[in-house]
């Protein structure tokens, strides 16, 4: 039943390693999101996906890959992590851009990287 | 560049009280406003949506304002609860269809 989903939920993992954090949503919407949370509460957007397509892109580090196999799908892979990596990741999702947005959030995983 | 701000950053107040939490941002060309609850450990709660075109909206014993000249936005809370505590988020959704966020405010209601 739930909306987004994002696994794993929590993840603790040795610096160097490469990890991925999977999101889906059963809402039929288009475009899909990913965000970093930092230890500040503020949420920042990393990627935006439409309709599979990589609509937004912020300054990430390419070592963050996100691969959407389909538009339910957008997981986000991880390389050579590094201990700065380690925040709280939100998936989200919208219906067809017309102005009057909300987006659904998954319930966030949290990545703690020793 | 649009920019969100919150005031205050924290916010601790006695259980009944009623309580004002402050948003303004910098663009005024923005499609809509939302505001959001984060609980520690849980994903986002959307609480209410104000599209361009409205002053406010309420949802129970909330009430969100929006004044786009000012660029600001106000989420009233009426007599406050501790299962209100949390922090609160504030977005907008910009011209480039973007949702640019607020940093919160962090809510304590005290029994």
């Amino acid at each position: 039943d739930t909306a987004v989903s994002q696994t794993p939920k929590y993840l603790v993992t040795q610096m160097g390693n490469d990890k991925s954090i999977k999101c889906e949503q059963n809402l039929g919407h288009d475009t899909m999101y990913w965000y970093k949370q930092d230890s500040k509460k503020f949420l920042k957007i990393m990627f935006s996906y439409n309709n599979k397509e990589l609509i937004i892109n912020e300054t990430v580090p390419n070592r963050f890959s996100p691969k959407s196999p389909d538009k339910a799908h957008l997981n986000l892979h991880i390389n050579s992590l590094e201990l700065g990596d380690s925040a709280v990741y939100f998936c989200a999702s919208s219906p067809p851009t017309s102005g009057v947005e909300t987006q659904y959030f998954g319930p966030g995983t949290r990545l703690l990287v020793l | 560049k649009q920019e969100v701000t919150q005031i205050p950053a924290a916010l601790s107040v006695p259980e009944g009280e009623n309580l004002v939490l402050n948003c303004s941002f910098t663009d005024s060309a923005i499609y809509n406003l939302q505001w959001f609850r984060q609980d520690p450990g849980k994903g986002l709660t959307s609480l209410l949506l104000i599209q361009s075109s409205q002053r406010e909206q309420t949802s129970g014993r909330l009430n969100a304002s929006l004044d786009k000249s000012s660029g600001r936005s106000t989420l009233y809370i009426a007599a406050s609860q501790p299962g209100d505590s949390a922090t609160y988020l504030c977005a907008v959704f910009d011209s480039n269809y973007q949702l640019i966020w607020g940093a919160g405010t962090k809510l304590i209601i005290k029994p």
